[in-house]
């Protein structure tokens, strides 16, 4: 079985501060996956990282996949309320495995 | 519909009780999953349809859980005697690629339905 934890488990900082998101596991995967869901809601992707050591910037969101593709990092400058939520990450363990396996989830509070 | 629909939104069962989730999946997509979130985890995969063939049920925790998609659109998810273990938020997603999991289209995912089994 493939686990993925991330770390920290929770996250409270204030607004205008940086933090980082951790997700690691032991195993490889072919894509990566993070995801921000809301009290009540289902996740909702953010975005889908595939090349070992691939950068990708979102706004004030850069999402990095470890170059061995057995970890990633979640890092959010200037943190807004509206940050506030559970991150996930998910990994595909290889292609045309549809099935996603889930981080323990990261569940983070910008105080305003 | 615009999103993946799902009903109820909540479900509070006698144990022993049998349930049924619904799904309404994005009209054309292929895809659909059902995983299963306890509180304060991740989501854990149940079983994934293509259309309305079940090509994977290895989430699926006893043979008290059934899913089935007999027209390749709506899914149901089924569970038998429910049991307090079973207690949890039932996620369905869709997607319109068979590959959801490696490129930026993704998974599209329901809001739940919160089962709680008293």
């Amino acid at each position: 079985t493939q686990l993925l934890e991330q770390s920290p488990q929770f996250l409270s900082i204030q607004e205008g501060e940086n933090l980082t998101v951790y997700c690691n596991s032991s195993s490889v995967f072919s894509s990566l996956q993070w995801y921000r869901q809301e009290p009540g809601e289902g996740p909702v992707l953010l975005v889908t990282v595939v090349t070992g050591g691939e950068v990708k910037k979102l706004k004030r969101l850069t999402f990095q996949f470890g170059d061995a593709r057995k970890d990633s990092s979640l890092h959010i400058t200037a943190a807004q309320p509206g940050d506030t939520g559970l991150y996930l990450c998910a990994g595909v363990p290889y292609f045309g495995n549809e099935k996603l396996t889930f981080g323990t989830g990261t569940r983070l509070t910008i105080i305003p | 519909g615009a999103g993946v629909s799902q009903s109820p939104r909540y479900k509070v069962a006698k144990r022993g009780q049998d349930v049924a989730l619904r799904c309404d999946p994005i009209s054309g997509h292929v895809s659909l999953f059902w995983y299963q979130q306890a509180l304060g985890q991740g989501p854990e995969f149940l079983t994934y349809f293509q259309n309305e063939a079940q090509l994977d049920k290895s989430g699926l925790p006893s043979d008290r859980f059934f899913a089935e998609r007999p027209e390749g659109s709506v899914s149901t998810l089924k569970i038998q005697r429910t049991q307090q273990e079973d207690s949890a938020v039932y996620l369905c997603a869709s997607s319109l690629v068979l590959s959801p999991g490696t490129g930026n289209s993704g998974y599209t995912f329901g809001s739940g339905t919160r089962l709680t089994v008293v």
